[in-house]
């Protein structure tokens, strides 16, 4: 079974400033995929990037990075230079291999203030 | 094609009665989702198509739910004699072998 843990129910951060959000994992799959996706009020699921358990590197996506530390089994998503549109909420997921069969996490609700 | 559409966006119905939902995904994809949130929640996975194939199902979709995908193409998701606790929003996602799903807005079930 896997898991995901978002610990932050809500995070705000200044335009312009960067923001971490947190992302822990549990799995016994030796090969999985991370995932973040962003929810705005709007309702729609976002892809925003992923990360491969065996990727070296971790990834990045424009102003997205994933900071993986598979030691610490966690998957933080930072965000460089907020945007007021940036607001909203964020989910970590994760499947076995790299498929989409996804399970998230209770999400995180970004506010960014002007 | 621009995305993921469902149809209904909104359903209000009672309980009891039978609804179905439809989703047409990316023309290119062979991979369809569908997943429920909840508020408050994130998205869990009910059930996994390849092609018209239904590869897998989760423990959540009840003998009451059923889901088709007749020519590989469109989707639809029935819930059969709907309880209160079936209120929700059901997401419907896309792709092809790439990680990474395209989501559509989603259909909003209200059982009264």
């Amino acid at each position: 079974a896997q898991k995901i843990t978002q610990t932050q129910p809500g995070m705000f951060v200044q335009e312009k400033e960067a923001v971490t959000l947190d992302c822990t994992y549990d799995t016994s799959d030796p090969s999985y995929g991370l995932f973040w996706y962003k929810q705005p009020s709007s309702g729609e699921m976002i892809f925003l990037i992923y990360q491969g358990s065996y990727d070296q590197q971790n990834a990045t996506e424009g102003r997205y990075s994933l900071n993986f530390q598979k030691a610490r089994k966690s998957a933080n998503l930072v965000i460089s230079a907020s945007q007021l549109g940036d607001s909203a909420m964020y989910f970590c997921a994760m499947s076995p291999n790299a498929g989409n069969m996804l399970t998230f996490g209770g999400g995180t609700r970004l506010m960014v203030k002007p | 094609d621009t995305g993921v559409s469902q149809d209904p966006r909104h359903k209000i119905t009672k309980r009891g009665q039978n609804v179905t939902f439809r989703c047409d995904p990316i023309s290119e994809h062979n991979r369809l989702y569908w997943y429920r949130q909840t508020l408050g929640q994130g998205p869990e996975f009910l059930t996994y198509f390849q092609n018209e194939a239904q590869l897998e199902k989760s423990r959540l979709l009840s003998d009451r739910f059923s889901a088709e995908r007749p020519k590989g193409s469109f989707s639809t998701l029935e819930i059969q004699r709907t309880e209160q606790g079936d209120s929700a929003m059901y997401l419907c996602a896309s792709t092809d072998a790439a990680p990474g799903a395209f989501f559509g807005q989603g259909t909003r079930l209200t059982v009264v």
